[in-house]
C-alpha cells in the first residue's frame, strides 16, 4: 500500500509566523494535490501540481512538487488565524483516478 | 453553487444493524468516491465507482459495499456494522480526468454502539 507521510502532524503557531508543512512519499506520483479541511466540513482543494520542480502560489501559500515526483510542501507566509484548519495532501499515481491521502497536518494560528 | 451532500451528519446504530449512508452530487461527475476518516490516519479510500453501475475497491473495502443506480447517487452500505466502523465517512465526486479536483461532502460521523 502507498503511503503518504505528512510533517508534522500537529502545529500551533502565533499570527505572523510563517510554517512549512511536508508529504513524503516513497512512490512516484503524477499528480498531487492539497486540500484545506475546516471543522465540520469537508476537505477542499487548494492546488493540484502535476510537474516535478513545480512551484504554485496562492496568494499567502507556496506549494511545491519535488524533482521526483515522490514529495511536495506547503509554506504559509505570515499565518493568520484563518489558516487554521486540517492540510491534507493526496497523491495520484499514473493510469488511475484514486488518490492516496497524507496523513494531515493540524494547524492552528493564534491571535 | 455545487455541491455534494450526505443523508446525515450524525448517526448512531447498533451492533449488527445494516446500515446505508447516501451521497448526491449536483455536478454531473462520472466518478464518486466513499472515504472514512480516522485521527492520524487521513482518509483511506473504501470503494469508488466511475460510472453508474460500476464500481471498484478501494484500500478498504472489507465490511462494506456500495450501490450506483443512478449518476448522481452513489450509497455506502455497512451490512452488519462493527464498533471498529465507528468512523467519519467522506464521499466526494470528481469529473473524467487525471488530477481533477474532488468535491466533498460535509461528512457522516458514524458512531456503532
Amino acid at each position: 500500500t502507498q503511503l503518504l507521510e505528512q510533517s508534522p502532524q500537529f502545529l500551533s503557531i502565533q499570527e505572523g509566523e510563517n510554517l512549512t508543512v511536508y508529504c513524503n512519499s516513497s512512490s512516484v506520483f503524477s499528480s498531487l494535490q492539497w486540500y484545506r479541511q475546516e471543522p465540520g466540513e469537508g476537505p477542499v482543494l487548494l492546488v493540484t501540481v502535476v510537474t516535478g520542480g513545480e512551484v504554485k502560489k496562492l496568494k499567502r501559500l507556496t506549494f511545491q512538487f519535488g524533482d521526483a515526483r515522490k514529495d511536495s510542501s506547503l509554506h504559509i507566509t505570515a499565518a493568520q488565524p484563518g489558516d487554521t484548519g486540517l492540510y491534507l495532501c493526496a497523491g495520484s499515481t499514473s493510469g488511475t483516478y484514486k488518490y492516496i491521502f497524507g496523513t494531515g497536518t493540524r494547524l492552528k494560528v493564534l491571535a | 453553487d455545487v455541491k455534494v451532500t450526505q443523508s446525515s451528519r450524525y448517526l448512531v446504530k447498533r451492533t449488527g444493524e445494516k446500515v446505508f449512508l447516501e451521497c448526491v452530487q449536483d455536478m454531473d461527475h462520472e466518478n464518486m468516491f466513499w472515504y472514512r476518516q480516522d485521527p492520524g490516519l487521513g482518509l483511506r479510500l473504501i470503494y469508488f465507482s466511475y460510472d453508474v453501475k460500476m464500481k471498484e475497491k478501494g484500500d478498504i473495502p472489507e465490511g462494506y459495499s456500495v450501490s450506483r443506480e443512478k449518476k448522481e447517487r452513489f450509497s455506502l452500505i455497512l451490512e452488519s456494522a462493527s464498533t471498529n466502523q465507528t468512523s467519519m465517512y467522506l464521499c466526494a465526486s470528481a469529473s473524467w480526468g487525471p488530477a481533477n479536483e474532488q468535491f466533498f461532502g460535509p461528512g457522516t460521523r458514524l458512531t456503532v454502539l
